[in-house]
């Protein structure tokens, strides 16, 4: 149990263009959401962190307009990068966990961004 | 804000070898704490997690210690195998659920 799903887990696209990342928790219900972003051999920096049915909260120095999250129901949330540009090519993790504050992260496959 | 090291960044080692990963960390006032593999180009797999109430943890070959008063925890990988060969990434959670990663150290287990 405790399967996270991403999709897609690659995607290129020009500078200038939106786009979405999915993360399902695929056999639990997620109380709580995490994206975080992943440079080439750097650690996994935490963007924000979100709840079902509320607004995300954004680490300090994260864009909010630039990095929009939705976490609309307890299995999907979703991350868009909006007008994406060169450096915001990365590698992007998503976790899940039921309680939020007391339980297990349990994370997803990442998705390789390329913003040509 | 709370900040990881992991030693060494890079290890390699032959098959069968007994190793000792580090990780140490700023803020002692943690909830619990997690040892993560990443393969390149993967997600994270968990491979342990210490409450911050205990001492050590073990799963299989691997065995992960806590000293939470001094900020440090060790993974031990005893008899190792090539399969083992990846990215080890320690997190220390904070009480807002919140996971501070180390940038992890590159294991190579030589055949």
């Amino acid at each position: 149990g405790a399967v996270v799903s991403q999709h897609p887990s690659r995607v290129i696209c020009k500078s200038g263009t939106s786009v979405k990342i999915e993360c399902r928790s695929l056999d639990f219900q997620a109380t709580t959401m995490f994206w975080y972003r992943q440079f080439p051999k750097k650690s996994l920096m935490l963007m924000a962190t979100s709840n079902e049915g509320s607004k995300a909260t954004y680490e300090q120095g994260v864009e909010k307009d630039k990095f929009l999250i939705n976490h609309a129901s307890l299995t999907l949330s979703t991350l868009t990068v909006t007008s994406a540009h060169p450096e915001d090519s990365s590698f992007y993790i998503c976790s899940a966990s039921r309680q939020g504050l007391t339980d297990t992260q349990y994370f997803g496959p990442g998705t390789r961004l390329t913003v040509l | 804000k709370q900040e990881v090291t992991q030693i060494p960044a890079a290890l390699s080692v032959p098959e069968g070898e007994n190793l000792v990963l580090n990780c140490s960390f700023t803020d002692s006032a943690i909830y619990n704490l997690q040892w993560f593999r990443q393969d390149p180009g993967k997600g994270l797999t968990s491979l342990l997690l210490i409450q911050s109430s205990q001492r050590e943890q073990t799963s299989g070959r691997l065995n992960a210690s806590l000293d939470k008063s001094s900020g440090r925890s060790t993974l031990y990988i005893a008899a190792s195998q090539p399969g083992d060969s990846a990215t080890y990434l320690c997190a220390p959670r904070g009480g807002a659920n919140n996971l501070f990663f180390g940038t992890g150290t590159r294991l190579t287990v030589i055949p």
